[in-house]
């Protein structure tokens, strides 16, 4: 599974605190994704980077911001949180061509209250 | 951008029939198509991938098959087993540098013993 760790796994947090979550991987995968998982709607890309300090955003970005300053790490962070962010979030990797294979990480279950 | 529909969102079966789960995608570009089965709780993980040089590819009781030309794809499951329940995922990849994934919403499959 690419060696894909995400941190934290769980966490409750109050509507308007920032939060971060981290995606770490051993693999040198070129390619990081972040998607939300919300019942109904499959996985939904928020942002993805094709390398160090290049990122770009997905179909759900509002709301959300990434860095990637090491190969090894994305972080995703809600720079305000909501309710409508309460979700599953899953840190995906690809080693780098056209149709490698994508793993996902472990999944970060963030609640909003 | 790349939309992908899946159907049907729910299936039940009978152990030992077959399930066939139906994608269709939009961007004629798109030219790598997996499936991911995803167990209650835990990460997606990939069960099949089909190319766009490639018309149907088999493993063991799961097999895809891709019509470029109709853009669309299927999953089939023969001989199921209780342990094939769970929520599979059809994706397609987009045009562009990253060619992430754009996932279907989900089928939630299960095998009544």
């Amino acid at each position: 599974d690419a060696g894909i760790t995400q941190s934290p796994r769980h966490k409750v947090t109050e509507t308007g605190t920032p939060v971060t979550l981290r995606c770490h991987q051993t693999e040198n995968h070129r390619y990081m994704y972040w998607y939300r998982q919300d019942p109904g709607h499959g996985l939904r890309l928020i942002h993805y980077s094709y390398g160090v300090k290049d990122t770009d955003k997905g179909e759900v970005s509002d709301g959300y911001s990434v860095s990637r300053s090491k190969t090894e790490d994305f972080l995703l962070t809600l720079e305000s949180a909501t309710s409508s962010q309460t979700s599953v979030y899953f840190c995906a990797t690809k080693l780098g061509a056209a149709g490698d294979t994508i793993y996902f990480g472990e999944g970060s279950w963030l609640t909003v209250v | 951008g790349e939309n992908v529909e899946q159907h049907p969102s729910t299936l039940s079966v009978q152990e030992g029939d077959s399930a066939v789960i139906k994608c269709t995608y939009s961007d004629s570009a798109s030219n790598y198509f997996p499936w991911y089965k995803q167990e209650l709780g835990k990460r997606p993980q990939l069960i099949i991938d089909i190319r766009s040089n490639v018309g149907e590819k088999k493993d063991q009781r799961i097999a895809v098959t891709l019509n470029k030309t109709a853009k669309h794809f299927s999953l089939h499951i023969t001989e199921t087993q209780p342990e094939d329940s769970a929520v599979y995922f059809c994706a397609a990849d987009q045009s562009g540098s990253a060619r992430q994934l754009t996932f279907g919403s989900g089928t939630q499959l299960t095998v009544l013993p």
